[in-house]
């Protein structure tokens, strides 16, 4: 299995609170990803990065912001949460982003936002 | 733009029965590849294939079987005598310039 871990697993808070979601792999990989999973579709791409302090926009990036000091931490966070951020986060990581290699996902981060 | 869509919401089927997920993807990428991954009831996400844009060759992997059609757009995923063990949501995907998922497939194996 890939190393990667997430933290925390779950996590509670109220609206218009700040959340930061990390990331953490021991593989060394370059290309690191945040998604969120919903009911209905499937996983959508929040952000992602291709190198310490390389990051883009995925499709759903609004209200996100994440940051990579190391090569080993990915770092989400929600500057105001909001209940339509209420959803499981994954972290993925792969070694060659851009050349089609599968994706290992980490076990996830339940996040309700009340 | 590239989508996948997977038109079976849920599937229900008794154990030992074969079961086939569809999975129908657009994309304008001449090199793609095409991904499908497991979710159990525990959550976590496990790869099971990948498929590149070039082969159209079908894979089998023991009760497993892909069969990709590039004239359909279709990457459809077959599994035979079906067991209660492989109750799981089921995601197609499609990788060109960014990875995309399909909304998942639940499958139910009942004993």
């Amino acid at each position: 299995d890939a190393g990667i871990t997430q933290s925390p697993r779950h996590k509670v808070t109220e609206t218009g609170t700040p959340v930061t979601l990390r990331c953490h792999q021991t593989e060394n990989h370059r290309y690191m990803y945040w998604y969120r999973q919903d009911p209905g579709h499937g996983l959508r791409l929040i952000h992602y990065s291709y190198g310490v302090k390389d990051t883009d926009k995925g499709e759903v990036s609004d209200g996100y912001s994440v940051s990579r000091s190391k090569t080993e931490d990915f770092l989400l966070t929600l500057e105001s949460a909001t209940s339509s951020q209420t959803s499981v986060y994954f972290c993925a990581i792969t070694d060659k982003g851009g050349s089609y290699n599968e994706q290992f996902f980490g076990p996830g981060t339940r996040l309700t936002v009340l | 733009a590239q989508k996948v869509t997977q038109a079976q919401t849920e599937i229900s089927v008794v154990e030992k029965e074969d079961v086939t997920l569809d999975c129908v993807y657009e994309t304008r990428d001449t090199t793609y590849y095409l991904f499908w991954y497991k979710q159990p009831p525990s959550g976590e996400l496990v790869f099971l294939i990948r498929r590149n844009s070039f082969d159209e060759q079908n894979e089998i992997s023991g009760r497993y079987s892909w069969n990709f059609q590039k004239s359909t757009s279709s990457f459809n995923f077959t599994i035979t005598a079906s067991q209660v063990v492989d109750s799981a949501v089921y995601f197609c995907a499609l990788i060109g310039n960014k990875l995309v998922f399909g909304a998942g497939t639940i499958l139910r194996v009942k004993s």
